[in-house]
Formats: C-alpha cells, sequence, structure tokens
C-alpha cells in the first residue's frame, strides 16, 4: 500500500524568500511522483513530475523537486516566491496496481501563505 | 482543447433527493476517477474506472455509484445524499495503461452541498 505524508499542513513565506515543502512517501514498488497546485476556487494544476529519470526535476513557475530514494522523500522547492504562489500544494504518489493501471494518492496538502 | 468537463460547478441540494455530476473527458482516456476533497483531509478517492464498463470502488464508495457506459463520459451519482457529502468533487482522466507514469487531468471541481 502506498502513502504520502506532507509534513507541513501551512507554510509562511516571505515574498523573495526561498520555498521549501516538505513530502515523504511509502509504496511497495518504484512510484511515480507528482507536485499539483490548487489555486484558490480552481482545479489541480500538474507542477511537475517523476517517473524513475532525472532525480531533479523542474516544473512550471521555477518550481523543482528532488526525489530521494534513500530519504523516501520528494520535496518541492522554489528559489523566490511570488505573491502569485500563495496556494495549496498536494504531493501525489502514484503505484501500480495489480491490473496494471496505476492509482493516486494525494497527501493532505500544504497551503502556502506568501507574505509582501 | 484537451479537458475534462464536470457539470454543474455549484449545487445546492436537499437530503435523499438524487443527484448527478457529470464528468466528460475528450482525450479518449482509459482511465477516470472520482476524488473528493475536504479540508485537512487532501483528497480521496470515490471510484475509478478503467474503462468502459469497468468500475471499481476507491476509499470512500459509500454513498455514491458510477457508470462507464461510453469512454468519454464518467457520471457520478448520489441515490440519497446526505449532509456529510457536502465536499467538493473533482473528475480525473488519464490514459492508464501499464505504466504508473501517466499524467491526470482534473475536471475543474463541482462544490456540493447538501442541506
Amino acid at each position: 500500500a502506498q502513502s504520502v505524508t506532507q509534513l507541513d499542513s501551512h507554510v509562511s513565506v516571505s515574498e523573495g524568500t526561498p520555498v521549501l515543502l516538505r513530502c515523504n512517501y511509502s509504496s511497495s514498488y518504484s512510484p511515480s511522483l507528482f507536485w499539483y497546485v490548487q489555486h484558490p476556487n480552481k482545479g489541480l494544476q500538474l507542477l511537475l513530475k517523476y517517473t524513475s529519470a532525472a532525480t531533479l526535476v523542474k516544473g512550471i513557475n521555477g518550481f523543482e523537486a528532488e526525489f530521494k530514494k534513500s530519504e523516501t522523500s520528494f520535496h518541492l522547492t522554489k528559489p523566490s516566491a511570488h505573491m502569485s504562489d500563495a496556494a495549496e500544494y498536494f504531493c501525489v504518489v502514484s503505484d501500480r496496481m495489480n491490473s496494471g493501471y496505476s492509482t493516486l494518492t494525494f497527501g493532505k496538502g500544504t497551503m502556502l501563505l506568501v507574505s509582501p | 482543447e484537451a479537458q475534462v468537463t464536470q457539470n454543474p460547478r455549484y449545487l445546492i441540494t436537499v437530503t435523499g433527493k438524487k443527484l448527478t455530476v457529470t464528468c466528460s473527458q475528450n482525450m479518449n482516456h482509459e482511465y477516470m476517477s472520482w476524488y473528493r476533497q475536504d479540508p485537512g483531509l487532501g483528497l480521496r478517492q470515490i471510484y475509478y474506472s478503467m474503462n468502459v464498463e469497468v468500475t471499481d470502488k476507491g476509499d470512500v464508495p459509500e454513498g455514491y455509484k458510477v457508470s462507464r457506459k461510453e469512454k468519454r463520459n464518467f457520471p457520478l451519482i448520489l441515490e440519497s445524499p446526505s449532509p456529510n457529502q457536502t465536499s467538493l468533487y473533482f473528475c480525473a482522466s488519464s490514459l492508464g495503461g501499464t505504466g504508473s507514469n501517466y499524467g491526470y487531468t482534473f475536471g475543474s471541481g463541482t462544490r456540493l452541498t447538501v442541506v
């Protein structure tokens, strides 16, 4: 069985400072990992994904994540926060079922607050 | 434009009155799924479908039904809604297949309130 733990329910940063959103996972197989962002009253948008290629993944809007198998982590970072980054972020693990199809398991989300 | 379309976006209904939330995708995806999002709980899977006429329960299926008569459509049915089904619902689709690295496309969400 797979699971995802987002270590912080809320993260507050000032505009222009670095962002770190933490995510740990457990999975029976070699998983795929995703970060999704949800702005207020909007749907979910894919930020980036790891699918067993390069361990450092670059996404949209300057976000990056590094897959560390030894630490079972997939933390999301950005060098400099922008006001428009304020949103809720979800770490997601995708694992293969016996059927051959995959299923998604979501973390509980981290709300990123950016102050001027 | 490739997309997943849900309707309605907002719905207020009364306890016990049957309702259907529609979901349609135009990407010829095999895999479709319904999630509900509640504060502090993230997204939890209700039902999923691996192809036409193939559906299965997710983590929180109680009180919901689905059908997959056509590849593009995957409606969510609440036969007798109750207040604990007040939530934000998302439909998603994916190519699926034998890999686990396909991205998912999400609809814009349906905010349901049951009074």
